[in-house]
């Protein structure tokens, strides 16, 4: 069946606008998390929705990034006024259930901001 | 200190060597434990679970060490295939559902 898909591939922007990053994830799936790579680094948690609800936005490194989710399905990421340092690979994962499911990787967007 | 660390290597052994990745955690109450694949400039893939007993899938062994608080992955018989940075997974147990993943281990298997 189709896996996580994640919209634009690649994004470069210039500093000081914002974006808008996509996620379909797997259809059934409840569970839905973010997370960003920087080059050479790990995974870093940014949100973690289950339905249309987030209750762990603790990752979200500052208040230029917001997310939503609707209809339990699809995601958006946005970042308002980029900055360089949000230059990385933006990656979403979806799971069945949550918890202590394994979670299933998107293919990422990579943002690059110039 | 860090959630999760692990060694960044990098490893490189020769084809059909056996090799070791062990990882360590922070958080005694961590409940779930995974190794991920990831290939260069690939999204991560779920390579197993990690479960108390310890489990097996083909030439891949994982090994849960919670007194030590410490995951292994053993990878035997080494294929070129295998080459790919592996990434050691922990929940948080504070809400279950933040997962700290570590910066990862790259191995090169050589022929």
């Amino acid at each position: 069946g189709a896996g996580v898909s994640q919209s634009p591939s690649n994004k470069v922007t210039e500093k000081g606008k914002d974006v808008e990053l996509r996620c379909d994830p797997i259809s059934g799936h409840t569970a839905l998390y973010w997370y960003r790579q920087s080059l050479g680094q790990g995974l870093e948690f940014l949100i973690y929705f289950q339905g249309n609800s987030a209750p762990d936005k603790s990752g979200l490194p500052s208040d230029r990034f917001s997310a939503e989710r609707t209809g339990g399905s699809v995601s958006t990421l946005t970042i308002q006024r980029t900055q360089q340092e949000d230059s990385a690979v933006y990656l979403c994962a979806s799971s069945p259930f949550g918890g202590s499911y394994e979670q299933y990787f998107g293919p990422g967007t990579r943002l690059t901001v110039t | 200190r860090k959630e999760v660390e692990q060694d960044p290597g990098p490893f490189n052994v020769p084809e059909g060597a056996t090799v070791a990745f062990n990882c360590t955690y922070s958080n005694s109450a961590s409940q779930s434990f995974f190794w991920y694949r990831q290939d260069c400039r690939k999204e991560p893939k779920l390579l197993m679970s990690v479960y108390s007993s310890g489990n097996e899938d083909g030439r891949f062994t994982a090994q849960l060490n919670r007194a030590s608080q410490y995951i292994s992955l053993l990878i035997r018989d080494s294929k070129l295939s295998d080459s790919a940075t592996y990434l050691c997974v922990v929940n948080g147990a504070a809400t279950g559902n933040q997962f700290y993943f570590g910066t990862g281990t790259s191995l090169t298997v050589i022929p």
